[in-house]
């Protein structure tokens, strides 16, 4: 089953209003979670770096104030799409490490379906 | 600079034909790892592999194929036997360093339409 549940998987909303998007990890702890964003048929691009405990690390080109993540805890960080306008309209994707007994390896969300109208 | 390539944009081919989804990647890092990640229609990404860059063997898992070539900085995959639930858009994937910051740099995607 799923380790990492991202939610919601389908959002609408009207521009201007803002979306959250949660990704938690499930039966394990994450002090670092990654948010990837894909624009229809396009690659994903990797946003931001979700830090628990300290701010977030955005990638070049990303806004800070238009995309708010917060690491609320060890197993759920948020990404907050402010003022959305329908450029925002994405698939958005979150992944979390997980260390296990030979390795860590990274589990992806299902990702969320963000509409802008 | 890291960076994934991968050059076919789409691939179409007949059921039951063989199918070779290519990967350049460029890294300066000694210890990398390799994915191919599977997404269907849907959009949740599906694993299929992932490679460290000191294990070269080559993979098989049942129709599925892996051939990782250093010297050339590839990591091709093959479908044998191609069938139409194989068709999606697959992405191979780079991370670097020795612990593994799971920051992936996907290439742009190959997307494959297995014709009935």
């Amino acid at each position: 089953g799923a380790v990492v549940s991202q939610h919601p998987s389908r959002v609408i909303c009207k521009s201007g209003t803002s979306v959250k998007i949660e990704c938690r990890s499930l039966d394990f702890q994450a002090t670092t979670m990654f948010w990837y964003r894909q624009f229809p048929k396009q690659s994903l691009m990797l946003m931001a770096t979700s830090n628990e405990g300290s701010k977030a690390t955005y990638e070049q080109g990303v806004e800070k104030d238009k995309f708010l993540i917060n690491h609320a805890s060890l197993t759920l960080s948020t990404l907050t799409v402010t003022s959305a306008h329908p450029e925002d309209s994405s698939f958005y994707i979150c992944s979390a490490p997980r260390t296990g007994f030979s390795r860590t390896e990274a589990f992806f969300g299902q990702g969320t379906r963000l509409t802008v109208v | 600079a890291q960076k994934v390539t991968q050059a076919q944009t789409e691939i179409s081919v007949v059921e039951k034909e063989d199918v070779t989804l290519d990967c350049v990647y460029e890294t300066r890092d000694t210890t990398y790892y390799l994915f191919w990640y599977k997404q269907p229609p849907s959009g949740e990404l599906v694993f299929l592999i992932r490679r460290n860059s000191f294990d070269e063997q080559n993979e098989i898992s049942g129709r599925y194929s892996w051939n990782f070539q250093k010297s050339t900085s590839s990591f091709n995959f093959t479908i044998t036997a191609s069938q139409v639930v194989d068709s999606a858009v697959y992405f191979c994937a780079l991370s670097e360093g020795t612990s593994g910051t799971y920051k992936y740099i996907f290439g742009t995607g190959t997307r494959l339409k297995v014709l009935a």
